[in-house]
């Protein structure tokens, strides 16, 4: 089956570095998104790896390893609006995007 | 932003009753989805749609039925709402189903059948 993990809530302090991790299992493999969803809002876009390594974007830096199967996420300099939580969705073989069931980050002053 | 309106913003309903959520994009973009997303559930592809009249369903389809007549509007009905349909239910648009081609969400309608 296909099956896509992230850790449920994660609490981190302001001004900090905070890692979210993602594994994941698909038909196929077609690259992995990050969404950032603000608590009542729609998920916005993050990032999208297909290859191996890491892509920084600011603050924020996503990371893959396709032989493992693994991602993550990785926030630097976290500010009070980076609340929120972190959606990881792999592409599988069809393209449909199988998305976990997300990452509430929590920052605390 | 994008240009993805749902309509209604909140809906409450009586079990039994038909519900027809709307999704209207002004981004002329091929491709519209209507997810669900419930706590500890990643979103759940319910049906999509690649072009007028072109529908596919997805991993949660049964009990939903959606229409595309038009480019810019996907229609999803529940045809006789029941309480496991509480959700919020978000439409996303995207140009292709391609790598990489990020999708854009509306801001979602929270639906409750009581």
């Amino acid at each position: 089956g296909q099956n896509i993990d992230q850790p449920t809530e994660m609490t981190a302090t302001e001004g900090a570095i905070v890692q979210i991790n993602c594994t994941y299992q698909t038909s196929g493999f077609n690259g992995l998104f990050w969404y950032q969803q603000h608590a009542g809002e729609a998920p916005t876009f993050l990032s999208y790896n297909v290859l191996d390594g890491l892509e920084e974007k600011g603050r924020f830096s996503s990371f893959l390893s396709r032989s493992k199967g693994y991602s993550y996420l990785l926030l630097k300099e976290l500010q009070m609006k980076d609340s929120a939580s972190y959606l990881c969705a792999g592409v599988d073989s069809n393209y449909q995007l199988i998305w976990g069931a997300g990452t509430k980050l929590i920052i605390k002053p | 932003d994008a240009g993805i309106t749902q309509s209604p913003r909140h809906k409450v309903t009586e079990t039994g009753t038909p519900v027809t959520l709307r999704c209207h994009q002004t981004e002329n973009h091929r491709y519209m989805y209507w997810y669900r997303q419930d706590p500890g559930h990643g979103l759940r592809l319910i049906h999509y749609s690649y072009g007028v009249k072109d529908t596919d369903k997805g991993e949660v389809s049964d009990g939903y039925s959606v229409s595309r007549s038009k480019t810019e509007d996907f229609l999803l009905t529940l045809e006789s709402a029941t309480s496991s349909q509480t959700s919020v239910y978000f439409c996303a648009i995207s140009e292709s189903d391609r790598e990489g081609t990020e999708a854009f969400f509306g801001q979602g309608t929270r639906l409750t059948v009581v």
